[in-house]
């Protein structure tokens, strides 16, 4: 099983800011298989961003994914304050797995 | 407008069933492969088990394999999550989610969830 690793746990930004958030597999995904969601707190998951890089429909293009092979990020170029939340990465490769999640909370 | 929405959560105790019910509308539900996501309070998400469109595909977690069985009704618009042997490791929000991507890698929607509850 492929084990996603985020870092970091909590990222504390002020609106405005840039944010990288990392998620890291112990074995190689294709691009093609790597996704990232936003959960804010009471609600479901929202897809972002698939195939590593296409962001989903409606999604601002402040978001952005990039990488390849085992290391993969998410960086949202000026954060909104709507876009305090967790943010969870996930791989489908022999399974599906999810990384453990990074918090982008406010400074 | 998609929309998924589950019921048959609650309290159950621990060796006990419960079936989950996700009623979909806003899209062709018999063309596409769907999934069960669970959440445990406070934690991380985990991929619990996945239906290919016509049903004849199913996929499962280690973790629920023996125990879970995902089916659905394409007449009904409606997936179902059959839990047996129920565990207080179990105990979650469980979320059905639309799937997209060669062989369901990704979920494009999801449902607001339903709690199921493992404990004495």
């Amino acid at each position: 099983e492929i084990v996603l690793t985020q870092s970091p746990g909590t990222l504390s930004l002020s609106p405005g800011e840039r944010a990288s958030l990392s998620c890291r597999a112990s074995q190689s995904v294709s691009s093609s298989y790597l996704s990232w969601y936003q959960q804010k707190p009471g609600q479901a998951p929202r897809l972002l961003i698939y195939g590593a890089s296409s962001r989903a429909s409606g999604i601002p293009d402040r978001f952005s994914g990039s990488g390849s092979g085992t290391d993969f990020t998410l960086t949202i170029s000026r954060l909104e304050p709507e876009d305090f939340a967790v943010y969870y990465c996930q791989q489908y490769g022999s399974s599906r797995t999810f990384g453990q999640g990074t918090k982008v909370e406010i400074k | 407008e998609v929309q998924l929405l589950e019921s048959g959560g609650g309290l159950v105790q621990p060796g006990g069933s419960l079936r989950l019910s996700c009623a979909a509308s806003g899209f062709t539900f018999s063309s596409f492969a769907m999934s069960w996501v669970r959440q445990p309070p406070g934690k991380g998400l985990e991929w619990v088990s996945a239906i290919g469109s016509s049903g004849d595909s199913t996929y499962y977690a280690d973790s629920v394999k023996g125990r879970f069985t995902i089916s659905r009704d394409n007449s009904k618009n409606t997936l179902y999550l059959q839990m047996n042997s129920l565990r207080a490791e179990d105990t979650a929000v469980y979320y059905c989610a639309k799937c997209r991507g060669p062989s369901c890698s990704y979920f494009d929607y999801w449902g607001q969830g339903t709690l199921v509850t493992v404990s004495s």
